[in-house]
C-alpha cells in the first residue's frame, strides 16, 4: 500500500527555518516525481514545487512566491523527500503536502509562521 | 503572474449534471497544460481524479468526466450523489511549473 507520511511541521519565528521530511513506502520512489502543495487555512491548494527522477534529470521546478527560499531534494536510498524552507514568511503558514506528483497524496504536517 | 480561474461556487440537484469549468489567464487550455482535477472534503487530503484533462484513474467514478471545451479544462459530473458535496480544484502545468484554480465549492441540494 502506498505511504507518504510526512512530518517536521511547527512553530516558528518570521525569518526562520524548518525542514520538512516525507517518508514514502509502498511504491518504487527512485522512479517518482514527487511534488509538495500547500494549503493555508481556509484556503485552496498551492503548488509548492516538484522534483523529477534521477533517472528524468532530478528537475526541480518552484513557485514563484517560494523560489529562492525553499529548496526541494531527495535521497532515494532512504526513500524519503525534503522541504529545506529558508526566510520563513507569515504568508508561508500552511497545511504542506506531500504528493506522488499530485497522483497520490499524504496526510500532511502544518507550518506556522509567527511572531 | 498567471491566473487559474473556476467557478467560486455551484449547485446541482441530486442525480443532475454539472460542468465545473477551469480557464487560464494566458488564453486557450490545450492538453499541453497537462490539466488534472481534485476533490476534497472538509478534513481531508485532496484526492486526485483525472490527469492530462481527460484520462482516470482507478479509483475515480465513472460519473466524473474530464474534457476540452471551448478554450477551458472541463469536469463534468453526471448523476451527482449526494456524497460529491466538495471543493474542485484544477492544476495546470505551465512548462513545469503548477497553478491551482481556487477552487468550486460544489453544492449537492
Amino acid at each position: 500500500e502506498l505511504q507518504l507520511v510526512e512530518s517536521g511541521g511547527g512553530l516558528v519565528k518570521p525569518g526562520e527555518s524548518l525542514r520538512l521530511s516525507c517518508a514514502a513506502s509502498g511504491f518504487t520512489f527512485t522512479q517518482a516525481w514527487m511534488a509538495w502543495v500547500r494549503q493555508a487555512p481556509g484556503k485552496g491548494l498551492e503548488w509548492v514545487g516538484r522534483i523529477k527522477s534521477k533517472t528524468d534529470g532530478e528537475t526541480i521546478d518552484y513557485a514563484a512566491p517560494v523560489k529562492g527560499r525553499f529548496t526541494i531534494s531527495r535521497d532515494d536510498s532512504k526513500n524519503i523527500l525534503y522541504l529545506q524552507m529558508n526566510s520563513l514568511k507569515t504568508e508561508d503558514t500552511a497545511l504542506y503536502y506531500c504528493t506522488t506528483d499530485t497522483r497520490s497524496w499524504g496526510q500532511g504536517t502544518m507550518v506556522t509562521v509567527s511572531s | 503572474q498567471t491566473v487559474v480561474t473556476q467557478e467560486p461556487s455551484l449547485t446541482v440537484s441530486p442525480g443532475g449534471t454539472v460542468t465545473l469549468t477551469c480557464a487560464s489567464s494566458t488564453g486557450a487550455v490545450t492538453s499541453g497544460y497537462d490539466p488534472n482535477w481534485f476533490q476534497q472534503k472538509p478534513g481531508l487530503a485532496p484526492r486526485a481524479l483525472i490527469y492530462g484533462a481527460s484520462n482516470k484513474y482507478s479509483w475515480t467514478p465513472a460519473r466524473f468526466s474530464g474534457s476540452l471545451l471551448g478554450g477551458k479544462a472541463a469536469l463534468t459530473l453526471s448523476g451527482v450523489q449526494p456524497e460529491d458535496e466538495a471543493e474542485y480544484y484544477c492544476l495546470l502545468k505551465y512548462g513545469g511549473v503548477g497553478v491551482f484554480g481556487g477552487g468550486t465549492k460544489l453544492t449537492v441540494l
